[in-house]
């Protein structure tokens, strides 16, 4: 079993949806909880971190913890042409600096 | 926040021979990475460069393969040495500070390898 699960998609969505992106982990310790986004072609860039559980949001977009199912989540709202990439979570323990990523889901609006 | 840069951006190179990627940060860092990232598969980390010292590699990764320097708090290389097919991918390199906590890491464009 991965450390970090997370479906591939792809998924494509018409402009102005909710986009909902989701990983799954198995273990408890994780503290830290990142959702990072990639461009074709570029690194990945951080879009978001969560402590613990609890939600977050940053303009259009919304993290999600729940740690009691080990399951965390990402909303986009109005999605637009230009959040067209690839997602990644990721999971750190506290303290800790290495990284525990999922697959990537890969999101596409379509215009 | 910090600009990581790379290079070579991309390269296409001969079974056997090797390849030896720069990373540079535009700020005194204290951790730098590498990574690889395979097509539909995560990020995996290959091991911390230590400033000054011998790079830590995670399990599966071993120096003679992917040997590593770091000279300084601002720049690292990655060698991956006598290739094959199977070490086509992406490199990324990455870096942050630590500071207790959380401590957010910044990638570089990553170079695109191809192994023929």
């Amino acid at each position: 079993q991965k450390e970090v699960e997370q479906d591939p998609g792809p998924l494509s969505v018409p402009e102005g949806a909710i986009v909902s992106l989701n990983c799954t982990y198995s273990n408890s310790a994780f503290q830290y909880f990142m959702w990072y986004r990639q461009y074709s072609r570029k690194g990945p860039e951080l879009l978001m971190y969560t402590y613990s559980s609890g939600n977050k949001e940053d303009g259009r977009f919304t993290a999600q913890v729940d740690k009691s199912s080990k399951y965390i989540s990402l909303f986009i709202r109005d999605s637009q042409p230009s959040d067209s990439a690839t997602y990644l979570c990721a999971m750190a323990f506290s303290n800790d600096y290495k990284l525990s990523f999922g697959a990537g889901t890969t999101v596409t609006v379509r215009a | 926040s910090a600009v990581i840069s790379q290079k070579p951006s991309r390269d296409i190179c001969q079974r056997g021979t090797s390849l030896t990627i720069q990373c540079q940060v535009d700020s005194q860092v204290t951790m730098m990475f590498w990574y690889r990232q395979q097509p539909g598969q995560s990020l995996t980390l290959i091991a911390t460069a230590n400033q000054g010292s011998e790079a830590t590699y995670e399990s599966g990764f071993v120096i003679d393969k992917f040997p590593i320097s770091r000279p300084n708090l601002t720049f690292s290389t990655l060698t991956v040495s006598n290739m094959s097919p199977e070490d086509s991918s992406i490199y990324l390199c990455s870096a942050g500070t630590s500071g207790g906590g959380y401590n957010e890491q910044f990638f570089g464009p990553g170079t695109r390898l191809t192994v023929l």
